[in-house]
């Protein structure tokens, strides 16, 4: 069956703007997570959707960054007023619960922050 | 807060021979350990999972793990390495039952020579 899907691949856009990452889970998961891979890093988690609430938002750098998930399936990353530091690889990953199954990674989406 | 470690950056192996590749963690109570392997421009798969229970895992490819508590490893294994094993290794812990947050390693690059 498909994978959890991403869009767009890349993204580059320039300091200041606002920015919509697209993530589209496994059909059926109802888990799904962001995170956040900086070059040469492992992935930091961002936030945890269980259906179409945000569970655990912790890892969310500050308030520049929110995310939604209005149906329980789609989920979209918005960042506010780009900057530098936010260029990294944004991941998505789902499972079909919170619980110990293993999580199902996306490609990501490189973002570029000019 | 949980932490892994992944020692070593980069692990060179010739083809047909043993690999490990080694990882570290801390974390309270019974953890729950994965390794992802990530190759350039995909995203992280999944390969294998330890949970409870026997403390040798065998996963995909012919990778196993072996879960030492009083060490607080995990190391990657594989009998005989190939070509196409070369990628970047991540180490993950979350904190057992319940928990979602994955924790990841630096990451490890292996590289199978010929």
């Amino acid at each position: 069956g498909a994978g959890v899907s991403q869009t767009p691949s890349n993204k580059v856009t320039e300091k200041g703007k606002y920015v919509e990452l697209r993530c589209d889970p496994i059909s059926g998961h109802t888990a799904l997570y962001w995170y956040r891979q900086s070059l040469g890093q492992g992935p930091e988690f961002l936030i945890y959707f269980q259906g179409t609430g945000a569970a655990d938002d912790s890892g969310l750098p500050n308030d520049r960054f929110f995310a939604v998930r209005p149906e329980g399936s789609v989920s979209t990353l918005k960042i506010q007023r780009t900057e530098r530091g936010d260029s990294a690889v944004y991941l998505c990953a789902s499972s079909f619960d919170r619980t110990y199954n293993e999580q199902f990674f996306g490609p990501g989406t490189r973002l570029t922050v000019l | 807060a949980q932490s892994v470690a992944q020692p070593e950056d980069q692990v060179n192996v010739a083809e047909g021979n043993p690999l490990t590749v080694k990882c570290t963690y801390s974390v309270s109570g019974n953890p729950y350990l994965f390794w992802y392997v990530q190759y350039p421009n995909r995203g992280l798969q999944f390969l294998l999972k330890y949970i409870t229970g026997d403390n040798l895992v065998k996963g995909s490819y012919g990778f196993e793990a072996e879960f030492n508590k009083s060490q607080t490893s995990f190391h990657l294994k594989k009998p005989s390495a190939l070509v196409s094993d070369s990628a970047l290794y991540f180490c993950a812990v979350t904190p057992g039952a319940g928990s979602y947050q994955l924790t990841f390693g630096k990451g490890t690059k292996l590289s199978v020579i010929p």
